[in-house]
């Protein structure tokens, strides 16, 4: 079974909307986090985001916030006001911490902002 | 400060050679990761290092990859006898420690061509 699933190959979403990207994550372990990553064309991977599975809060980061729904192991990304420049490859990824500490990471959507 | 930097950028090669790539992490970092990205896919965890501890290797695909760092730094992998399928980005990426809330932070990665 696949640890992380992003549902979603391709989004599309204009300038100035909200767009929701879904993960949902596979895990017995009670200790872990959670990351969201973008990757431009350029191919560099940009953090964006970190839930542990213990914040009792999602967490936020500028346009970015993360919608941690724990009991039904989904870790979703919401980017408010979309810009042009959001348009890139997102990844969802998971670390457990029984299992070491590299990231496991989604197939990733690739999201597409229009004018 | 600097981040990660990885050499080369690009790498062409016949298949049959051996090839190595080299990843500078940041400085103070002691963990290390290296990463495979084939086109259009997510990353697939390749080798961990932690400090001074024994390296996990549970990702390798074959026993052609090998990897070391030297003095809890630099880190290279080697790719013997390449292979087509061998052929994608290999990214690297270090974090302050192991913990699993520790951001990973990623080098812009060695494009490997196998002829």
């Amino acid at each position: 079974a696949q640890k992380i699933t992003q549902t979603q190959p391709g989004m599309f979403v204009q300038e100035k909307e909200a767009v929701t990207l879904d993960c949902t994550y596979d895990t017995s372990d009670p200790s872990y986090g959670l990351f969201w990553y973008k990757q431009p064309s350029s191919g560099e991977m940009i953090f964006l985001i970190y839930q542990g599975s213990y914040d009792q809060q999602n967490a936020t980061e500028g346009r970015y916030s993360l919608n941690f729904q724990k009991a039904r192991k989904s870790a979703n990304l919401v980017i408010s006001a979309s810009q042009l420049g959001d348009s890139a490859m997102y990844f969802c990824a998971m670390r457990e911490n029984q299992a070491g500490t590299a990231l496991i990471f989604g197939k990733g959507t690739t999201l597409s902002v229009s004018s | 400060g600097a981040g990660v930097s990885q050499s080369p950028s690009n790498k062409v090669t016949e298949k049959g050679k051996d090839v190595e790539l080299r990843c500078d992490p940041i400085s103070g970092h002691t963990a290390l990761y290296w990463y495979r990205q084939s086109l259009g896919q997510g990353l697939e965890f390749l080798i961990y290092f932690q400090g001074n501890s024994a390296p996990d290797k549970s990702g390798l695909p074959s026993d052609r990859f090998s990897a070391e760092r030297t003095g809890g730094s630099v880190s290279t992998l080697t790719i013997q006898r390449t292979q087509q399928e061998d052929s994608a980005v290999y990214l690297c990426a270090s974090s302050l420690t192991r913990g699993v809330q520790n951001e990973q932070f990623f080098g812009p990665g060695t494009r490997l061509t196998v002829l």
